[in-house]
C-alpha cells in the first residue's frame, strides 16, 4: 500500500501570497499517476491537477503541480479568496488502495 | 454536462444495511469506471471501491471488502453500492466519483454531491 503524507498540515496564508504544498509518497508513484483536489466546507471535492502537473479542464493557471516519483508539491501562485480550502493528494497507479493523503487546509491568515 | 446523483444514504442500526446509488448523465456512462469515495465526519478522504467500465473487474478497500458490493447496470447508467453489516466507523458521507478511464488507473473528474450514512444505535 502506498501512504501519502501531506504536509504542513495547516498553512496560514494571506491572500496574494503563494502556497506550497507538499505530497510525499510512501514508495514511488507509477507513471507519476498524482491527482490534487480542492475541497470546500459542504461540497464535493473536485480535480485540480493530474498526471503530476497537468491541470485539469478548467483550472485557472495560478494551479501548478510538480515532482515525481516520491515528491509532488502543489503550488497556487497568487491566492485567491475562493481558494481556501482542504487540498488532498491522490496516487492512482497502484491499487488496491487507491490512497489519498491526510489533507492540508489553505487557511486566511 | 456530466452529473452524478446519490441517493439512498440514511440512519441505519449497527449491523444494517443499505443499498446506495448514483445515477449520472451528461456522458457515455459504459466507457468509464466507476468509484465510491467516503469522508467521516471532519475527516479526509478514503477511497472505498471501484468498477471498471464494463462492471467486470470490481476493487475494495480493506476495511470493507467482503461487507460491501460494488455494481452497475450500464443500461440505466446507475452505479450501486450494497453496504451491509454496517458498523459505527462507516458513518461518513459517500460520494460517488467518474473515473477518467474505463479501467481503474484514472482519477476522478467528477463528483456527485454525496449522501450520508449514519451508523448509530
Amino acid at each position: 500500500e502506498i501512504v501519502l503524507t501531506q504536509s504542513p498540515g495547516t498553512l496560514s496564508l494571506s491572500p496574494g501570497e503563494r502556497a506550497t504544498l507538499s505530497c510525499r509518497a510512501s514508495q514511488s508513484v507509477s507513471s507519476n499517476y498524482l491527482a490534487w483536489y480542492q475541497q470546500k466546507p459542504g461540497q464535493a471535492p473536485r480535480v485540480l491537477i493530474y498526471g503530476a502537473s497537468s491541470r485539469a479542464t478548467g483550472i485557472p493557471d495560478r494551479f501548478s503541480g510538480s515532482g515525481s516519483g516520491t515528491d509532488f508539491t502543489l503550488t497556487i501562485s497568487r491566492l485567491e479568496p475562493e481558494d481556501f480550502a482542504v487540498y488532498y493528494c491522490q496516487q492512482y497507479g497502484s491499487l488496491p488502495p487507491l490512497t489519498f493523503g491526510g489533507g492540508t487546509e489553505v487557511e486566511i491568515k | 454536462e456530466v452529473q452524478l446523483l446519490e441517493s439512498g444514504g440514511g440512519s441505519v442500526q449497527p449491523g444494517g444495511s443499505l443499498r446506495l446509488s448514483c445515477t449520472a448523465s451528461g456522458f457515455t456512462f459504459s466507457n468509464y469506471a466507476m468509484n465510491w469515495v467516503r469522508q467521516a465526519p471532519g475527516k479526509g478522504l478514503e477511497w472505498v471501491s471501484t468498477i471498471s467500465a464494463n462492471g467486470g473487474s470490481t476493487y475494495y478497500a480493506d476495511s470493507v471488502k467482503g461487507r460491501f458490493t460494488v455494481s452497475r447496470d450500464n443500461s440505466e447508467n446507475t452505479l450501486y453500492l450494497q453496504v451491509n453489516t454496517l458498523r459505527a466507523e462507516d458513518t461518513a458521507i459517500y460520494y460517488c466519483a467518474k473515473g477518467f478511464r474505463s479501467s481503474w488507473r484514472g482519477f476522478f473528474d467528477y463528483w456527485g454531491q454525496g449522501t450520508l450514512v449514519t451508523v448509530s444505535s
